[in-house]
């Protein structure tokens, strides 16, 4: 069955730093790959959109790399904050039919 | 704000009630949804409306019933509900209604979300 893994433990890094959050998946081949933000309480907010046939996407901080070989995303924001803690939830969705499904999502604390 | 709202924000109700959530978009588009968010587990598409019809039931249990009366709204009847029904509730919508969108190709505006607990 189709399966998209997201590291389900909290990443916890120094202001400043790169976080780098995963993003794989199992029996799936999708066209499509977007990242959201979700805060406590709150919808999730869109980021970032990236096609199969693209292999890296950046917007200000944030960069999201596609991998299809690999079944893999990966999802940088450079100079972390404390306010770009919160939970990132990647998503994939495949050609018509295929619903956009997402993973469990990566808790993101970045400390002072 | 994302241009969708939900209504209301908290809805705590028994076994026996019957109660509606509601979803109003302000942003012109033409695809709704409903997404159901359990504690420690994934979102859950529920269900999608294209330009008002209904073109994905997930096999949603039958005391969940939606509505999608306008390209604006979409409300989500709930009766006899289980207190395993326990969840927040989130709303979306996106501009376009195409299959490229359904398949996820275009991005999704969600609702701050209704936190239901059943009794």
């Amino acid at each position: 069955s189709q399966k998209i893994e997201q590291n389900s433990e909290a990443l916890n890094i120094q202001e400043g730093k790169t976080a780098t959050l995963t993003c794989n998946y199992t029996n799936y081949s999708p066209a499509y790959l977007q990242w959201y933000r979700q805060d406590p309480g709150r919808g999730p907010v869109f980021l970032l959109l990236i096609r199969e046939n693209e292999k890296e996407k950046r917007k200000e901080r944030l960069k999201v790399t596609f991998d299809t070989t690999l079944k893999q995303s990966l999802f940088h924001i450079t100079a972390s904050q404390p306010a770009d803690s919160a939970t990132y939830l990647c998503a994939l969705g495949g050609n018509a039919g295929n619903m956009l499904t997402f993973g469990g999502g990566t808790r993101l604390m970045v400390k002072p | 704000e994302t241009g969708v709202t939900q209504t209301p924000r908290h809805l705590v109700m028994g076994m026996t009630n019957k109660k509606s959530l509601k979803c109003e978009q302000h942003l012109g588009h033409n695809a709704m949804y409903w997404y159901k968010q359990s504690a420690k587990k994934p979102l859950e598409l529920m269900f999608v409306y294209s330009l008002e019809e209904r073109v994905e039931n997930n096999s949603v249990p039958s005391r969940f019933s939606p509505e999608c009366p306008n390209s604006s709204h979409l409300f989500l009847h709930l009766h006899t509900l289980q207190p395993e029904d326990s969840a927040l509730y989130l709303c979306a919508s996106s501009q376009e209604a195409g299959s490229e969108a359904l398949s996820g190709g275009v991005k999704l505006f969600f609702g701050s979300g209704t936190q239901l607990s059943v009794l």
